[in-house]
């Protein structure tokens, strides 16, 4: 199977701070990107997406930053709550054959 | 909204027996679903994409002896862990498209299979 990396970082904020988790991505012919949240346990939940055509996307208090020369994307979280807390992953489509890709992952632990 | 809805979602068999996990789109047609698996710690790993009423196309690597993957219908499509072994213990998710989001990517609430 497919995936990008077997480690798991970890990022710790203060409950109240700005979070941005980054994700390199593998394929320069990926066209659409999402990041979801998985909490133990459960299947992955949608959080934000973006369309290769866009550098950038808001949603609620979450924001979406792509760079394609550098295959990079970001998600922010303003005003990171406990509830955040969560394995973070961007996920890429590669294409034509609509398959979808997962990133390593990011452990988001917020500290009260 | 779009609802996978996956079963049985724990799951704990003997070393040899088959398991089969089923994932349910319940309220949209799903020509597409795929199929992941997790292991602790890790992110997750496409095993295959499921196709309604074609066989599914399996990622390098994995066994598609040991993996049987069935998509009868626009709505259902099931993954049958064969002669199951301790080192097959991990956690299934599917997904189908067709919900939100530009594709549509909708994911099941994952089966976690232990084979003892």
């Amino acid at each position: 199977g497919e995936s990008v990396g077997l480690h798991l970082p970890t990022l710790s904020v203060q409950e109240g701070d700005n979070s941005i988790i980054n994700c390199a991505y593998s394929n320069s012919a990926s066209d659409y990107f999402i990041w979801y949240k998985q909490e133990s346990g459960k299947g992955p939940q949608f959080i934000i997406d973006i369309r290769s055509n866009m550098d950038k996307r808001q949603g609620q208090r979450v924001t979406v930053l792509l760079n394609k020369t550098v295959k990079h994307l970001s998600l922010q979280i303003a005003a990171t709550q406990p509830g955040d807390s969560a394995v973070y992953f961007c996920a890429e489509n590669g294409g034509a054959t609509n398959k979808l890709i997962f990133g390593t992952g990011t452990l988001l632990a917020v500290q009260p | 909204g779009a609802v996978v809805s996956q079963h049985p979602s724990r799951v704990i068999c003997k070393s040899g027996t088959s398991v089969k996990i089923e994932c349910r789109s319940l309220d949209f047609q799903a020509t597409t679903m795929f199929w992941y698996r997790q292991f602790p710690k890790q992110s997750l790993m496409l095993m295959a994409t499921s196709n309604e009423g074609s066989k599914a196309t399996y990622e390098q690597g994995v066994e598609k002896d040991k993996f049987l993957i069935n998509h009868a219908s626009l709505t259902l499509s099931t993954l049958t862990v064969t002669s199951a072994h301790p080192e097959d213990s991990s956690f299934y998710i599917c997904s189908a498209i067709g919900g939100r989001g530009v594709y549509g990517y909708t994911f099941g609430s994952g089966t976690r299979l232990t084979v003892v």
